[in-house]
């Protein structure tokens, strides 16, 4: 089975550019998350999806950071306009809806990042 | 504070060796907690699942929580040299699929 994909795997662009980072979640998953991870904010979630629906983006550093979901199989995080702050590896994960019960989780599938560099 | 606090290490072992990883929470709505292993250049893969208090073992992991005293360990027996990774632990509840991460531990384990 194909995992999570994540397009472009590097970005090096100038700092004032757009930046589009593109997810596809496994197929089936009801959910799914954008991630930012750096060594001094360690993994923070910035916003994620349930059936394509914005569930919680309070991640989201500020405006000029924007995640749509238009369909099942696709997610982009895009970035206008881009500052050196922004560059970190970014992770999209998927999961399955829960099952019923309390012992519910439904663990995360990550995919291998996009490195971002904003010079 | 962050709510899920991890001593980032680095921590170096030899080959054999028992790990002990920690983390600490101050969110008492957390209800599940996990530990994720990540490679170099790869997104994290989890390992270990637990739901509220108690342990779990797999192999030659076993995930403990107390949340009397909110604290989370993952230990390693016999660590291999395969086990090099950074172990991320995290917890979530309070919010179906929202997890918070600790900012992860480095380990090394060499021959």
């Amino acid at each position: 089975d194909a995992g999570v994909i994540q397009s472009p795997r590097h970005e090096v662009t100038e700092m004032g550019q757009e930046v589009t980072l593109r997810c596809k979640p496994i197929s089936g998953h009801d959910y799914l998350f954008w991630y930012r991870q750096t060594m001094m904010r360690g993994l923070e979630l910035l916003i994620y999806f349930n059936n394509n629906v914005p569930i919680d983006d309070s991640g989201m550093p500020e405006d000029r950071f924007s995640a749509k979901m238009p369909n099942a199989s696709f997610s982009t995080l895009k970035i206008q306009p881009s500052e050196p702050r922004d560059s970190a590896v970014y992770f999209c994960a998927s999961s399955l809806a829960r099952r019923s019960g309390a012992d519910s989780y439904q663990p995360q599938h990550f995919g291998d990042g996009t490195r971002l560099s904003i010079l | 504070q962050k709510e899920v606090e991890q001593d980032p290490g680095p921590l170096s072992v030899p080959e054999g060796a028992i790990v002990s990883l920690n983390c600490t929470y101050s969110n008492s709505a957390f209800q599940y907690f996990m530990w994720y292993r990540q490679y170099s250049r790869k997104g994290p893969e989890l390992l270990m699942y637990t739901y509220s208090s108690g342990n779990k073992e797999d192999g030659r992991f076993t995930a403990q929580v107390d949340k009397s005293s909110k604290y989370i360990s993952l230990f390693i027996r016999d660590s291999q040299p395969s086990d090099s990774a950074t172990y991320l632990c995290a917890a979530g509840g309070t919010s179906y699929g929202k997890l918070t991460f600790g900012q992860g531990t480095i380990l090394t384990v060499h021959p």
